[in-house]
């Protein structure tokens, strides 16, 4: 099994760019998670799926971010416009649904100057 | 926020047992004790979880008191590549996983 794939693993981007980040769940994995890591703050749920339908967006920062899941295979984390303090690793993680275990991608590395 | 308490930090020798412990005083009669851990730069790995009984797989084995307010994460035989912060997770079966601070576990060669 290929497990969960991110991408890209790494970006720098200017101030005020947009960025798109994406997630390729472990196949048959019915529920997503997006993580946000920092030293500051540690690991922080942003958002997760279940059925490509979003359940908990609290987590989500603010207006800034937004989290689509278009199918079963797919889904993206958007920050528009960046900002420097969006600088951290992200990473996407999947499970094959309740009380089951979460497998977390190798992260997507952002840096905003 | 999290629902657990453990140490910051942790030494313990190459090739001895690690003894992480977690406190869990407010968990419910329905969640379960998840463990993952984290080694440098990766995504956090999942390693064992628990209900009631004590857990045993490849990687590691779960001790839960009694009374579920505490349990402890055993390596058997630690080696320098289990260094790695490691998260005691308190959740519900179809609730969330939320992250704590975790304890960062040298193995001292």
């Amino acid at each position: 099994d290929a497990g969960v794939i991110q991408s890209p693993r790494h970006e720098v981007t200017e101030m005020g760019q947009e960025v798109t980040l994406r997630c390729k769940p472990i196949s048959g994995h019915n529920s997503l998670f997006w993580y946000r890591q920092t030293m500051m703050r540690g690991l922080e749920l942003l958002i997760y799926f279940n059925n490509n339908v979003p359940i908990d967006d609290s987590g989500m920062p603010e207006d800034r971010f937004s989290a689509k899941m278009p199918n079963a295979s797919f889904s993206t984390l958007k920050i528009q416009p960046s900002e420097p303090r969006d600088s951290a690793v992200y990473f996407c993680a999947s499970s094959g649904g309740a009380g089951n275990t979460i497998y977390f991608g190798e992260g997507s590395w952002l840096t905003v100057v | 926020d999290a629902k657990t308490t453990q140490p910051t930090s942790m030494d313990c020798a190459e090739g001895r047992a690690a003894n992480l412990p977690c406190n869990h005083s407010t968990i419910s009669g329905n969640e379960y004790v998840y463990w993952y851990r984290q080694i440098h730069s990766q995504g956090p790995q999942y390693i064992i979880h628990g209900l009631k009984n004590n857990e045993t797989n490849e990687m590691a084995s779960l001790i839960i008191t009694e009374d579920r307010k505490s349990s402890t994460l055993i390596l058997p035989h630690a080696t320098l590549r289990d260094t790695a912060v490691y998260y005691c997770i308190v959740s519900g079966r179809d609730d969330k996983i939320i992250f704590g601070k975790g304890t960062r576990l040298h193995i001292l060669p």
